[in-house]
């Protein structure tokens, strides 16, 4: 068990620009999570993926926002056009799942921190 | 749907006294709940968690929660506190079926003073 990891850790771009993070989950987790954390706040889920199926999108989630988990494997999340309200810390977190059953606990990384000028 | 409240952002203790963190949880189906901890500029990291059985769950480092129905309550208590407590405690809770996300509370920030 190597743990979620998250790339980069740190991400500071201007307003108008696209900006893409990687999260790898533990390797036999089927299921996998991104959730946005700003500060004082509980983590706010965005989107969640079982295998490679993206199967539940917050509809909080604007369109400039999308995922993505070929092979069911690693995790991209991409903003587009990102704007100032974008800043914050994005997580990943993976689990083992069976069937309807959400009992497993989450996994995390220790997310990237974005920052838009 | 279900939902999570924490009530107190922040709570301090002294050194070595009880630590009480509160977690009230909304479900029309049974809840599966967990407590984090979150350092700084880290992910979070599971303390402990209730699904099924026994309501009195222990987890790591100490702390423990009970699972209350009657009061929707899922608490978390450590009986004396150490420094290397000090950080961010979130309450979560997901359900049997029909909902894939995990919800979180707001989280409580806790304060050790020595």
């Amino acid at each position: 068990d190597t743990g979620v990891s998250q790339n980069p850790r740190h991400k500071i771009t201007k307003r108008g620009q696209n900006v893409t993070f990687r999260c790898d989950p533990i390797s036999e987790h089927n299921r996998l999570y991104w959730y946005r954390q700003t500060l004082g706040q509980g983590p706010e889920f965005l989107t969640y993926f079982q295998n490679e199926a993206q199967l539940e999108k917050s509809r909080l989630l604007s369109d400039r926002f999308s995922a993505e988990r070929p092979k069911g494997s690693f995790s991209t999340l991409e903003i587009q056009r990102t704007e100032q309200g974008d800043s914050a810390m994005y997580l990943c977190a993976s689990s083992l799942g069976q069937g309807s059953s959400y009992n497993s606990p989450l996994h995390f990384g220790n997310g990237t921190r974005l920052t838009v000028t | 749907a279900q939902s999570v409240t924490q009530l107190g952002s922040h709570v301090s203790v002294s050194e070595g006294a009880l630590v009480l963190l509160r977690c009230n949880y909304s479900s029309s189906v049974p809840p599966y709940l967990f407590w984090y901890v979150q350092y700084p500029n880290q992910g979070l990291q599971l303390l402990l968690k209730y699904t099924t059985g026994a309501t009195l769950v222990k987890g790591i480092n100490g702390f423990e929660a009970e699972f209350k129905k009657s009061e929707t309550s899922f608490h978390l208590t450590k009986p004396s506190a150490h420094m290397s407590d000090a950080a961010e405690y979130f309450c979560a809770v997901s359900t049997v079926s029909g909902t894939y996300k995990y919800i979180f509370g707001t989280g409580t920030r806790l304060k050790v003073l020595a």
